[in-house]
């Protein structure tokens, strides 16, 4: 079992569209979750980390279900520029070694 | 600020041959990450530098990988020989503090054995 697993997409939606991704983790001691974006060619940067209680940045809506070890990325009111490939990160047994999953293509529509 | 840098950005080379990779990481960043992404595969840490010492380099696929990081500042991977298998884009990141949150990530190089 691959310690991060991703839907693996890809997604087209058009604009304006909600789009949810579902992300699950197979060690449960892992500590910290976050969700990263890559855009075609660029590096991976970080777009939210996520937190038990669940947190939310304008249109992004990041939760974690520690019990299920499952957590979601929402993107609400899709942009154009929110195409990328979106990456379900988890960090467990260091504090510094980041667990990649494969990732999903986001490709929004005009 | 500059960002964390790589060098080459692609990198085509014949099996059997070497090659080496250059990241600097963002100034005053001591803790220095390598990654890598083959073809249809997640990105996978390779190992972990604070200064110039290896604190991890537990994700090394084997022995024909050499990382360095004299001085404290720069890092090199080298690879040799480098075989098919080895193609991908290998990421460098650095951070200041040593927890993954700060950790920013490197353009990628490129790698292509053919």
């Amino acid at each position: 079992r691959k310690e991060v697993e991703q839907d693996p997409g890809p997604f087209n939606v058009p604009e304006g569209a909600t789009v949810a991704f579902n992300c699950t983790y197979s060690n449960s001691a892992s500590q910290s979750f976050f969700w990263y974006r890559q855009d075609c060619r660029k590096e991976p940067k970080l777009l939210m980390s996520v937190y038990s209680s669940g947190n939310e940045d304008g249109r992004f809506t990041a939760q974690l279900n520690r019990a299920s070890q499952y957590i979601s990325l929402l993107i609400r009111d899709s942009k154009l520029s929110d195409s990328a490939t979106y990456l379900c990160v988890v960090l467990g047994g260091s504090n510094y070694k980041l667990t990649f999953g494969k990732g999903t293509l986001l490709t929004v529509n005009p | 600020e500059a960002g964390v840098t790589q060098f080459p950005s692609h990198s085509v080379i014949e099996k059997g041959q070497t090659v080496t990779l250059r990241c600097d990481p963002i100034s005053g960043h001591d803790n220095l990450y390598w990654y890598r992404r083959v073809m249809g595969k997640e990105i996978k840490f390779l190992l972990h530098f604070v200064k110039e010492s290896k604190q991890d380099e537990s994700g090394m696929p084997n022995n024909r990988f050499l990382a360095e990081r004299t001085g404290g500042t720069y890092s090199t991977l080298k690879v040799q020989p480098a075989e098919l298998e080895d193609s991908g884009v290998y990421f460098c990141a650095s951070s200041q503090e040593d927890f993954a949150e700060t950790q920013y990530f490197g353009p990628g190089t490129r790698l292509l054995v053919l």
